[in-house]
């Protein structure tokens, strides 16, 4: 089966660097998602790994290693809008083609 | 990014009775997924619905509970039968999209079960 773990709660200042890790375990590993949730709303797509490495796009970048089953989500220069939970995401093809959702991480950003 | 919308947006409904959503995507799409988040949780796939053949069901969950359609590439339909409070959640339709990695959601319909 599949089993993604996440902190559940993590607090931050604002304009500081946060990372939020990730472990998984899968079988027919098809990619990684990361998805920002504000209460209320739906979740928005961040990024996707599906190659080892950092993926860079503006404030956000996400990290990927498959062998380790790992990833993290780096915010940089927080703001206060960056208050909301972090989902990390796993896709894989066994089974069907589908993406398991971790827990999620409520972070916090304070002044 | 293809435009997903959902109906109703949220609802009230007695125990022991059906709601049906429904899901309109502005573009074909070959996936479409539902899932529930339940208050204060992450999101749990229900079932994957592909057009022209039976939805796939996670395990906990079955067609007779929550039978989907898919009559066409664009559009969805999530029923969630004979409800009792436990079913109280917000329900989302997601869509996989024109690259390989993107996967959307659409904006949810909030149920309340009294």
């Amino acid at each position: 089966g599949q089993n993604i773990d996440q902190p559940t709660e993590m607090t931050a200042t604002e304009g500081a660097i946060v990372q939020i890790n990730c472990t998984y375990q899968t079988s027919g590993f098809n990619g990684l998602f990361w998805y920002q949730q504000h209460a209320g709303e739906a979740p928005t797509f961040l990024s996707y790994n599906v190659l080892d490495g950092l993926e860079e796009k503006g404030r956000f970048s996400s990290f990927l290693s498959r062998s380790k089953g790992y990833s993290y989500l780096l915010l940089k220069e927080l703001q206060m809008k960056d208050s909301a939970s972090y989902l990390c995401a796993v896709r894989s093809l066994g089974g069907g083609f589908k993406t398991i959702f971790g827990a999620g991480t409520r972070l916090f950003v304070k002044a | 990014s293809a435009v997903i919308s959902q109906k109703p947006s949220r609802d009230i409904c007695q125990r022991g009775t059906s709601l049906t959503i429904q899901c309109q995507v502005d573009s074909q799409v070959t996936m479409m997924f539902w899932y529930r988040q339940q208050p204060g949780q992450s999101l749990t796939l229900i079932a994957t619905a592909n057009q022209g053949s039976e939805a796939t069901y996670e395990s906990g969950f079955v067609i007779d509970k929550f039978p989907i359609s898919r009559p066409n590439l664009t559009f969805s339909t999530l029923t969630v039968s004979n409800m009792s409070p436990e079913d109280s959640s917000i329900y989302l339709c997601s869509i996989s999209g024109q690259g390989d990695y993107e996967q959307y959601f659409g904006p949810g319909t909030r149920l309340t079960v009294t």
